[in-house]
């Protein structure tokens, strides 16, 4: 079946900016997290979905990043008044917290965002 | 805080050698830990994680609580072996704190 799916796979855009990032989880899968991992550095945590709400958003920066996943299913991360220190790939990812082997979770190709 | 550490950014041995890929963690109660891979131009995916005690690609790594690390380990490197490894491990909400990754190159 389809893996998680990100749109668009590089978004390039001016400081001050307001973009929006999309993810589409593997299908079935309740729990949804986005990660940003800058340039020599490994993944960090975001935000973290149960459903439709947000289970755990200590990992966002400041109140320019928000995201939702209305239907809990698809969820979009937006980011306000860009600024150059956003520029990174930003990963989304899901899992089904239901079955066994729970936990395992599957990422999707990444956002690489450029604020220029 | 949990802190994954990975002290080295790159390991370069050649095809037959062994490898081993270091991981250390922050003490965290009850961890649960992960090694993700990154092969070329392809997304992060699981390599294994402790709680399932299996060998994955001939890779293994045992959770020494005691030293609280989760070494990667594999007694003959292979060519398709080079790629980014991450380790992680997962707190409350099933958040994963990542490493800073390392690049194992594996030469012919």
């Amino acid at each position: 079946g389809a893996g998680v799916s990100q749109t668009p796979s590089n978004k390039v855009t001016e400081k001050g900016k307001y973009v929006e990032l999309r993810c589409d989880p593997i299908s079935g899968h309740t729990a949804l997290y986005w990660y940003r991992q800058s340039l020599g550095q490994g993944p960090e945590f975001l935000i973290y979905f149960q459903g439709t709400g947000a289970a755990d958003d200590s990992g966002l920066p400041n109140d320019r990043f928000f995201a939702v996943r209305p239907e809990g299913s698809v969820s979009t991360l937006k980011i306000q008044r860009t600024e150059r220190g956003d520029s990174a790939v930003y990963l989304c990812a899901s899992s089904s917290l239901w079955r066994e082997g729970a936990n395992e979770q599957f990422f999707g190709p990444g956002t690489r965002l450029t604020v220029l | 805080a949990q802190r994954v550490t990975q002290p080295e950014k790159l390991l370069s041995v050649f095809k037959g050698a062994p490898v081993e890929l270091k991981c250390n963690y922050s003490y965290s109660g009850s961890p649960e830990l992960f090694w993700y891979v990154q092969y070329s131009r392809q997304r992060l995916q699981l390599l294994l994680r402790h709680i399932s005690r299996e060998s994955i690609k001939g890779f293994t790594a045992d959770l020494n609580k005691g030293e609280t690390s989760f070494h990667l380990k594999k007694p003959f490197a292979q060519e398709e072996d080079s790629a980014m490894y991450y380790c992680g491990d997962t707190g409350a909400n099933s958040k994963l704190t990542f490493g800073k990754g390392i690049t194992l190159s594996v030469r012919p």
